[in-house]
């Protein structure tokens, strides 16, 4: 099936050593977003590619940055976590035309413990 | 600035019940998108519904309907029959159709009891 995969699942680092998750699609889409998304709250866009295009939040942090490298793949490296920084950091992919509806296609997860 | 309120944090309903889903939303924009995402317990989010706003039918998905109404800025969504399985959070979001983002509101966290 086509979908949405992000790796690791759970992922455990230490204050300000830093980290990368991982995120492939087979949905052949434009775009990719990485959300942050704390307990309870809505998902925050960090940022969004459309094709090799990256755009950033105004409120995203220096220490978050990002790297697609083709289609397929999308990166979410944290410079330096801090104990703000724990959270469930979600991808998503969207084809960002009319004909797909422009529905955003989530991945499952990766909950971030900072220690 | 496009904003997107859901006043209601928090519902509890008996299984088999109908409930509604308040949301509602700002925009001076014409050509615009709106959905329901449906996240479950440790579970990845879902889209539930979804509404252009150039189409004036209500969107249905099985027992999902929205009640879109446009002058009013409203987009409730109406689970009819709910099942133990609709427990989740609920999220309003909504799109310009020339911007690739898509805005969420702050959810409703909906519990459907046995």
């Amino acid at each position: 099936d086509a979908m949405v995969i992000q790796n690791p699942r759970y992922q455990v680092t230490q204050f300000g050593k830093p980290v990368t998750l991982s995120c492939s699609q087979t949905l052949n889409h434009n775009v990719m977003y990485w959300y942050q998304q704390k307990s309870s709250q809505a998902p925050k866009l960090l940022f969004h590619y459309y094709d090799k295009d990256f755009n950033n939040e105004a409120d995203t942090p220096d220490n978050f940055q990002s790297r697609r490298p083709n289609t397929s793949f999308c990166f979410l490296d944290i410079r330096s976590p801090g104990l703000g920084d724990a959270a469930m950091y979600l991808c998503a992919t969207s084809s960002g035309s009319e004909g797909w509806g422009y529905e955003q296609y989530f991945g499952p997860g990766t909950r971030l413990t900072v220690t | 600035a496009q904003t997107v309120t859901q006043s209601q944090p928090e519902m509890s309903v008996q299984e088999a019940e109908t409930v509604t889903l308040s949301c509602t939303y700002d925009t001076s924009e014409n050509n615009y998108y709106l959905f329901w995402y449906k996240q479950p317990p440790s579970r990845q989010m879902i889209l539930v519904i979804r509404q252009e706003a150039y189409k004036q039918q209500n969107a249905t998905e099985n027992r999902f309907s929205v009640n879109f109404q446009k002058a009013a800025k409203s987009f409730s969504l109406k689970i009819s029959d709910s099942q133990l399985g609709d427990t989740a959070m609920y999220f309003c979001a909504f799109k310009i159709a020339r911007d690739d983002k898509i805005i969420f509101g702050k959810g409703t966290r909906l519990h459907i009891l046995p």
